[in-house]
């Protein structure tokens, strides 16, 4: 069965300062891979996602990913934050199988960034 | 494209009454969910329509669950007999091709 694991519930950073949140998976199968982050009281937006091709992935808002087979992780960078990158961050997987894919998610990350 | 919509976005009920949540999905999305996000915790799914069919359950779904997508349109989420357990954050999302889904705003159930 799939699972995805994230290594850290909360992140404390200054503003402007990079900022790296980790994400393990496990699936016996090829997967599709995303992260989506989560503002207060809100629904879930994509930040970004990989597919195939390419292991290092841009999304909105200058973050990035880098999709590590060999490692099964998937960890979401920023080299630099801004207050209002605040927020819950979530990973989650998808297997490449059948005609629709169900997304199973980490527990989340919350970033807090300081002043 | 208006996004996923969902209605309404805050419920409360007392325990034992039943509730419907309603979803709209972005207009040529035929495909759609729902997941279930209490607190501190990631979205976990519940169960999956392809146009107006119901493909899959999740387990979480109990018998006092129903989902509905008539005409592959709108969706609907009944609960009956809600729960204290029942209280959380409802999801619905949809997409086009099997890769990335679109989420709505929510709804926060308490059950009192």
């Amino acid at each position: 069965a799939q699972s995805v694991t994230q290594l850290d519930s909360q992140v404390p950073v200054f503003e402007e300062a990079p900022v790296e949140l980790r994400c393990n998976y496990s699936s016996s199968v090829s997967v599709y891979l995303f992260w989506y982050v989560q503002y207060p009281n809100q629904g879930l937006q994509l930040l970004l996602k990989y597919l195939s091709g390419s292991t290092l992935v841009k999304g909105i808002n200058g973050f990035e990913a880098e999709f590590n087979k060999s490692q099964t992780s998937f960890h979401l960078r920023k080299p630099s934050v801004h207050i209002s990158d605040t927020a819950e961050y979530f990973c989650a997987v998808s297997e490449i199988s059948g005609g629709y894919n169900k997304l199973i998610f980490g527990a989340g990350t919350r970033l807090a960034v300081h002043p | 494209d208006t996004g996923v919509s969902q209605d309404p976005r805050h419920k409360i009920t007392k325990r034992g009454q039943n509730v419907t949540f309603r979803c709209d999905p972005i207009s040529e999305h035929n495909r759609l969910y729902w997941y279930r996000q209490t607190l501190g915790q990631g979205p976990e799914f519940l169960t999956y329509f392809q146009n107006e069919a119901q493909l899959e359950k999740s387990r979480l779904l109990s018998d006092r669950f129903s989902a509905e997508r008539p005409k592959g349109s709108f969706s609907t989420l009944e609960i009956q007999r809600t729960e204290q357990g029942d209280s959380a954050m409802y999801l619905c999302a949809s997409s086009l091709k099997t890769d990335t889904q679109y989420f709505g705003p929510g709804t926060r159930l308490t059950v009192l």
